[in-house]
């Protein structure tokens, strides 16, 4: 069964430090993978996705990712926080019938100022 | 474009009640979608629809129904409702394929009492 594992449920980091949000996954075949933003009170806001080619996906507000096939894994990245990155984040799969999103839990973080 | 449009954002209910959470979306998505939220569960299905007179069952389906009679809108019925389904409601859409992220409402907080 398809699974998505967000080990951290929160990341505290400094404005202007690098960050990133611990994504590992499990699928049956080729794994198409989000990441998603939710700000207080919103809907869920995509951010970026890999589904084939290059490992280094980047996405919407500075934010990239990276596949790492062999480790299983698609941590979100930054090279620079900003207090406005403060949000919830999301990891997500698609099932293998291509019918649903499964998503983690959630990995929370707080940028200081 | 309003994108996906959910109503009510906030709604009270007490055990037993029944009611309806609206969804409806401009971008002529085939797949429309239901998640709820809860507090370090992540987002999980409900039901989900592939277009026009078609649905399925998400992960958690019991004490939901869904119909989907048009392409815009993706109603969501709670028959009796119980604490249990004390939630955030998320409506998203997506075009026809696997790939596409997903577009999701603002939320319904729903507290039953």
């Amino acid at each position: 069964a398809q699974s998505v594992a967000q080990p951290e449920d929160q990341v505290n980091v400094a404005e202007g430090n690098p960050l990133t949000v611990k994504c590992t996954y499990s699928v049956s075949g080729n794994p198409y993978l989000f990441w998603y933003v939710q700000y207080p009170n919103r809907g869920l806001q995509f951010l970026l996705k890999y589904i084939t080619g290059d490992n280094l996906v980047k996405g919407s507000y500075g934010f990239e990712a990276e596949f790492n096939k062999s480790q299983t894994s698609f941590h979100l990245k930054k090279p620079s926080a900003l207090v406005s990155d403060s949000a919830l984040y999301f990891c997500a799969v698609r099932d293998q019938a291509g019918t649903a999103l499964i998503f983690g839990k959630g990995t929370t973080l707080s940028v200081s100022s | 474009n309003a994108g996906v449009t959910q109503t009510p954002k906030f709604q009270v209910l007490k055990t037993g009640q029944s009611m309806t959470l609206q969804c409806a979306q401009d971008m002529n998505h085939e797949y429309m979608s239901w998640y709820r939220q809860d507090p370090g569960m992540g987002l999980r299905l409900i039901h989900y629809s592939v277009g026009a007179g078609i649905t399925d069952q998400g992960e958690v389906p019991n004490g939901y129904n869904v119909s989907r009679s048009t392409t815009e809108d993706f109603p969501l019925r709670l028959l009796s409702a119980a604490p249990s389904q004390t939630s955030v409601y998320f409506c998203a859409s997506r075009e026809a394929g696997g790939t596409g992220e997903l577009f999701f409402g603002e939320g319904s907080r729903l507290t039953v009492l």
